[in-house]
């Protein structure tokens, strides 16, 4: 069975751009979660949805807007884009709202200059 | 607000030596993880330990977790260079669905 997809692998933006990132749950998994990985640091959550609904939402700013789509795969956009922006984005899937493990995908590598 | 104090950050051994890796949460939770993750790559998932007392094994590598403490451990046994990566410990919070994870510890095991 295919795992968590994730594309694109790599981008490269601007200051002020947007970006879309996209996310292929494992099949069968209802739940997707994001996160942001800077580099040398540890995940930081930044949504959660489930069931097409968005069920949690880490501290971050009103640029990163995210929605989950019928089929469950998930997009997560950035607005206004800033060289703090630059990190690793990684998506997850789990079976449901609170069910672990999550199934992370191998992540969209994002630098903005 | 969930916390996670991760130690040591980083950490060079000689293969055939044996360590611990540390991890402290500041709050309730009711389930501890244990990722890995090479460079460029995401994350693999090791270990889930669920309840107080919980230990697993998995070849030279043992997590345990005590709740009362706060605190999870990785054990490192005979360490090997196959073993060098980033290791996370990441915590969800007994009311929450998201995790929060450590810092990192990065692991350099030497010939």
């Amino acid at each position: 069975d295919a795992g968590v997809t994730q594309s694109p692998t790599h981008l490269i933006k601007t200051r002020g751009q947007h970006v879309t990132l996209r996310c292929s749950p494992i099949s069968g998994h209802k739940s997707v979660s994001w996160y942001q990985q800077v580099l040398g640091q540890g995940p930081q959550f930044i949504f959660q949805y489930y069931e097409k609904e968005e069920r949690g939402r880490g501290n971050f700013p009103d640029r990163f807007s995210a929605r989950q789509f019928p089929n469950y795969s998930s997009e997560l956009n950035v607005n206004a884009l800033l060289l703090g922006d630059s990190a690793l984005y990684l998506c997850a899937s789990s079976l449901g709202r609170a069910v672990f493990p999550q199934h992370f995908g191998d992540g969209t590598r994002l630098s903005i200059l | 607000e969930l916390k996670v104090e991760q130690n040591p950050l980083f950490l060079s051994m000689q293969e055939g030596k044996n360590y611990t890796i540390y991890c402290n949460y500041s709050t309730t939770s009711d389930r501890l993880y244990w990722y890995r993750q090479d460079p460029g790559k995401s994350l693999e998932s090791l270990f889930v330990l669920l309840s107080n007392g919980a230990v697993k094994q998995e070849g030279r590598l043992m997590a345990s977790l005590d709740t009362k403490a706060r605190l999870s451990t990785l054990h490192i046994t005979a360490a090997v260079h196959d073993l060098s990566a980033t290791y996370f410990c990441a915590f969800k919070e007994t009311s929450g669905s998201r995790l929060t994870f450590g810092e990192g510890t990065q692991l350099t095991v030497n010939p």
